[in-house]
């Protein structure tokens, strides 16, 4: 395993369901990220974990919430969402939060809600 | 309001040409510049990056410019490849708002033409 690794690859989901998005890095960062993609907009920043502390929570709703248990694998548990939320996921990690900005990024979760 | 701009979504350049790649942003207290790209089904990659106090970076076929006074970067590719064929991302931080902060532009898709 190399880099940074998400699944589910894809999921689709209805407005009253749980699930969660997972996100594995074998990079030995310390700081790890949640962005959301939407089509035609930028990547938005959601969430930002150092040390497994949150340190960044980008005015999300809190229909996502995410969980950081250790340095290596961060999850976006997800709970009643709307479809406006279907987007890219991208999960990416850094080796630290004061570094120059280079991200590691995953593949991406393709989350649909219907 | 879009801090971080790219005007083009869309780009079409013959194989061996050069590709130029446009990105404007708005907030002055930006001092580190990044391009990412992205194929289609993965995650961005780091490309090239430039810090405030330079006007150049290169490596290899990929230059990257920053005019700070019109807060205008480009990226130059030369020659160009069809394996260039991607989506590319600029981005921007600031050392005073934590350099994981980064704010993305909504991408421009180069298409190479062999």
């Amino acid at each position: 395993e190399t880099g940074v690794t998400q699944t589910p690859r894809h999921l689709v989901m209805g407005m009253t369901n749980k699930k969660s998005l997972k996100c594995e890095q074998h990079l030995g960062h310390n700081a790890m990220y949640w962005y959301k993609q939407s089509a035609k907009k930028p990547l938005e920043l959601m969430f930002v974990y150092s040390l497994e502390e949150r340190v960044e929570n980008n005015s999300v709703p809190s229909r996502f919430s995410p969980e950081c248990p250790n340095s290596s694998h961060l999850f976006l548990h997800l709970h009643t969402l709307q479809p406006e939320d279907s987007a890219l996921y991208l999960c990416a990690s850094s080796p630290g939060t004061y570094n120059t900005g280079e991200l590691f990024f995953g593949e991406g979760s393709r989350l649909t809600v219907l | 309001d879009q801090q971080v701009k790219q005007n083009s979504p869309s780009l079409s350049v013959q194989e061996g040409r050069i590709s130029i790649l446009n990105c404007d942003y708005t907030n002055s207290m930006f001092d580190y510049f990044l391009w990412y790209k992205k194929y289609p089904a993965e995650g961005p990659t780091f490309l090239i990056s430039i810090s405030s106090i330079k006007d150049k970076n290169e490596d290899g076929r990929f230059t990257v410019f920053l005019n700070k006074s019109a807060k205008h970067l480009s990226l130059h590719i030369v020659p160009s490849q069809p394996g260039d064929s991607a989506v590319y991302f600029c981005a921007a931080s600031a050392a005073s708002f934590g350099n994981e902060k980064l704010t993305f532009g909504t991408g421009t898709r180069l298409t190479i033409i062999p």
